[in-house]
């Protein structure tokens, strides 16, 4: 099984900050890599396919790089809906396994 | 608009089993794969099980393998979780998903429903 590992698990920022996050496969997964937000209580949403590809109506400050084993998530200037939880998930093959997830804090 | 909404969950001594159902509308459910994801309390994301749009293929995480079925009835637009030999770590909120495509990327969620293996 393909095993993903997400940095930092923690994080602490201000509004206006950029914010990266990284996320590394045991092997090789292409571009087959997504990530999502989850809040209290609610399901995730997802953010970013494909690696580098924007959901529908997801806010043009979400960016995804990166492809093979290691992938990164940017937020270019954090907005206070922003304060949550974030995962990555390779869907290169079953099971499609997820990052132990990123909580974004109010510094 | 795509809904999913899930059922069947509760309280359930370790060793019993228990039934989920995720009734979809808003969309042609005989033309998606679909996918169970839980979440135990305060943990990350789990990738449970698929079954593809005709349910000819279904995928299983081993740590449920044996015990957990996933199947459809597309005539009722409902996807099950059949949970059997129930354990403490089985314990979390339960999602279906609808895949993006073809691939096991979600781009609809239900609102979850919570299991709790306890005696």
């Amino acid at each position: 099984d393909i095993q993903m590992t997400q940095s930092p698990s923690t994080l602490s920022a201000s509004v206006g900050d950029r914010v990266t996050i990284t996320c590394r496969a045991s092997q090789s997964i292409s571009s087959w890599l997504a990530w999502y937000q989850q809040k209290p209580g609610k399901a995730p949403k997802l953010l970013i396919y494909k690696a580098s590809s924007l959901e529908s109506g997801v806010p043009s400050r979400f960016s995804g790089s990166g492809s093979g084993t290691e992938f990164t998530l940017t937020i270019s200037s954090l907005q206070p809906d922003d304060f949550a939880a974030y995962y990555c998930q390779h869907y290169n093959s079953y099971p499609a396994t997820f990052g132990q997830g990123t909580k974004v804090e109010i510094k | 608009q795509v809904q999913l909404v899930e059922s069947g969950g509760g309280v359930v001594q370790p060793g019993r089993s228990l039934r989920l159902s995720c009734a979809a509308s808003g969309f042609t459910f005989s033309d998606f794969g679909m996918h169970w994801v839980r979440q135990a309390p305060g943990k990350g994301l789990e990738w449970v099980a698929g079954i593809w749009f005709d349910g000819s293929n279904k995928y299983y995480v081993d740590s449920v393998k044996g015990r957990f079925t996933i199947s459809r009835d597309n005539s009722k637009n409902t996807l099950y979780l059949q949970m059997s030999t129930l354990r403490a770590d089985d314990t979390g909120v339960y999602y279906c998903a609808r895949p993006y495509g073809g691939n096991a990327v979600f781009d609809y969620w239900g609102q979850g429903t919570l299991v709790t293996v306890s005696s």
